[in-house]
This record gives structure tokens, C-alpha cells and sequence, in this order.
């Protein structure tokens, strides 16, 4: 069956710039996660979301990342006025429920000049 | 050690030979994964394995967890060339409505043909 997805994968913004990043999780998946991962780094967790309970933002950097997801599948990730220090690639994940293995998508590069 | 890091953070060996990545902790986790990253881009679950087993194989993976050691360890046998990834662990500490899985920085295994 079809796997995560994410949109685009690749994305070049200038700074100041607000970008949007787009996950369509695994169907039927009630559990969905964003993280990013800098070069050579692990993985950052961002958000977490379950079903239609509020997501978990312990993750966020700062008060210019926000999530939605809409009505408890897809799900886009928006950096507002991007710096060069969000450069990245952004990754997400659904699982069935939370605490089970994530299927994570091919991810978004994002460079921020 | 921050939570979640492995050792070490690159191993080279040749096909035919076996590959021990070890991952160590700091607090008490509900489960312990695996996860392979190819080309810096998604990665993919290998194994989790749940703080009440110590155990667990799939194929040529062989996932070890000692909780009294706060340590895992993660071996493959037999390694092919097709194996050359990063391997990450990753721990999920979560609690209440509080999501959280941590990962490591990863191990970078090189299998030489």
C-alpha cells in the first residue's frame, strides 16, 4: 500500500520567507509526527499529533513553527519568516497508534539563503 | 550521554562479517527502536523492542536490551554491502499525553564488498 508522503522535497526559500511543508500519513494511521534532522545530525522531534487530540508542541523550536492537522490525516508544517538556521530536512512519521513503529516519509529539504 | 547515543559513531567491516552497534540511555524508557536511514533521507524501522523483553530477532537483526545497563545493542549477521547505512536508536520516554522519542546521533556502518 502507499506509504507516507511529503510535499515538496525539495525547497529553496529566501529568508523571511513563510514555507509550508505538506505530510500525507499512511491511511488508517492515528498517530502522526514531524521531526527534522541537520546535517549529520539525529533526529529533532517537533510535534506530535493523536486522532483528534491537541497535538504535543514540546518539540517546537520557536513560536514561528506551527502545525495542523486536518481532520486527523493530512498534515502541513509552517515555518514563518524562515532564518538560515532552519535549514534542514523535515521528516515525518504516522504509526497505527503512538508507542508502535513509525513509517516515516522520504522527507522535505529545506534551504533557507 | 545524552539520551539515546550510540557507539560507535562509525564502523567499517567487510561482507560476510558480523556488525554491533550499541546504543546507551539515561532514564527509564517504555520501548527501545532501531531505525535505518540510507542517503540521508527516511528512515526505516527495523525493531522495537519493549522494556519488559530483552530479546527479539528479525532475519539477520538480533536486538539485545539490558534495562538494569540502560543499554541496547543491535547486531547484524552476515553484513552485505546493501546494509552500508546509518543506524539510529531511538527511545521512547513518553508520559501521560506527552509524546516523546529521542534519537540518537547514529552509527554510520560501512559494508566493504
Amino acid at each position: 500500500g502507499a506509504g507516507v508522503s511529503q510535499s515538496p522535497s525539495n525547497k529553496v526559500t529566501e529568508k523571511g520567507k513563510d514555507v509550508e511543508l505538506r505530510c500525507d500519513p499512511i491511511s488508517g494511521h492515528t498517530a502522526l509526527y514531524w521531526y527534522r534532522q541537520s546535517l549529520g545530525q539525529g533526529l529533532e522531534f517537533l510535534i506530535y499529533f493523536q486522532g483528534n487530540s491537541a497535538p504535543d508542541k514540546s518539540g517546537l523550536p520557536s513560536d514561528r513553527f506551527s502545525a495542523e492537522r486536518t481532520g486527523g490525516s493530512v498534515s502541513t508544517l509552517t515555518i514563518q519568516r524562515t532564518q538560515q538556521e532552519d535549514s534542514a530536512v523535515y521528516l515525518c512519521a504516522s504509526s497505527p497508534l503512538r508507542g508502535y513503529e513509525q513509517y516515516f516519509g522520504p522527507g522535505t529539504r529545506l534551504t533557507v539563503t | 550521554s545524552q539520551q539515546g547515543e550510540e557507539d560507535p559513531q562509525a564502523l567499517s567491516i567487510q561482507e560476510g562479517e558480523n556488525a554491533t552497534m550499541n546504543c546507551s540511555y539515561k532514564t527509564s524508557i517504555n520501548n527501545l527502536q532501531w531505525y535505518r536511514q540510507n542517503s540521508g533521507r527516511g528512515l526505516v524501522h527495523l525493531i522495537l523492542i519493549r522494556s519488559n523483553e530483552r530479546e527479539k530477532h528479525s532475519g539477520r537483526l538480533r536486538v539485545t536490551l539490558d534495562t538494569s545497563k540502560k543499554s541496547s545493542s543491535l547486531l547484524i549477521t552476515a553484513s552485505r554491502a546493501a546494509d552500508t547505512a546509518s543506524y539510529f536508536c531511538a527511545t521512547d520516554i513518553s508520559g501521560g499525553s506527552n509524546y516523546k522519542l529521542t534519537f540518537g546521533k547514529g552509527t554510520l556502518l560501512t559494508v566493504n564488498p
